[in-house]
């Protein structure tokens, strides 16, 4: 149970288009959506949180023009990654929550996007 | 705010020897307490999850953790590694209210089991 997929797994653009990664929750209702970026070797950087419904809450220092968070149903989201740039490159993960997960959240396999 | 400190970057160590990977955090609430694992190029696994009663939490994967509230530390160990347990580990908490859901990670300790 609560699984959790990302599509597609990788991307590669040129730059100066937009990309738009889609999160589900394959089992369960996802209350809660949560954006992660992670730079080679390092730690998740929360990007933004959605809750379904409403608009997402993006965190300090994030472009919220940039990345484009939808979060339409209680099972899918999507981050859109608007006029990518090279410094963009990124793996980019979903994770979802519940209201009775205990602030648990399931992962998703991430998305590997590359700009060129 | 909360904040998770993972000390070691780089644990190395021999297949079925002992490891410890340390975590400590601070916070002003009570928080829930989370391990997680990242193989290259995937998601997190849940590796172990403290939210109440007693102090030691068993995981998947043999690994367990133990809660010290006096010093605010929640410490991975796995009495016997394999190769196949290579890999990034992360501590993260999570406050019991008012935190929405939102989980803070450490840096990371990264895992390397030789043979």
């Amino acid at each position: 149970g609560a699984v959790v997929s990302q599509h597609p797994s990788r991307v590669i653009c040129k730059s100066g288009t937009s990309v738009k990664i889609e999160c589900r929750s394959l089992d369960f209702q996802a209350t809660t959506m949560f954006w992660y970026r992670q730079f080679p070797k390092q730690s998740l950087m929360l990007m933004a949180t959605s809750n379904e419904g409403s608009k997402a809450t993006y965190e300090q220092g994030v472009e919220k023009d940039k990345f484009l968070i939808n979060h339409a149903s209680l099972t899918l989201s999507t981050l859109t990654v608007t006029s990518a740039h090279p410094e963009d490159s990124s793996f980019y993960i979903c994770s979802a929550g519940t209201r009775i997960s205990y602030n648990e959240q399931f992962f998703g396999p991430g998305t590997r996007l590359t700009v060129l | 705010a909360q904040s998770v400190t993972q000390l070691d970057s780089q644990v190395p160590v021999f297949e079925e020897a002992p490891v410890e990977l340390r975590c400590n955090y601070s916070s002003s609430v009570s928080v829930y307490l989370f391990w997680y694992v990242q193989y290259p190029n995937q998601g997190l696994q849940l590796l172990l999850k403290y939210l109440s009663g007693s102090t030691l939490v068993k995981g998947i994967n043999g690994f367990e953790a133990e809660f010290n509230k006096s010093q605010t530390s929640f410490h991975l160990r796995k009495p016997s590694v394999h190769i196949s347990d290579t890999a990034e580990y992360f501590c993260a908490v999570s406050a019991l209210t008012g935190g929405g859901n939102k989980l803070t990670f450490g840096t990371g300790t990264q895992l390397k089991v030789e043979l």
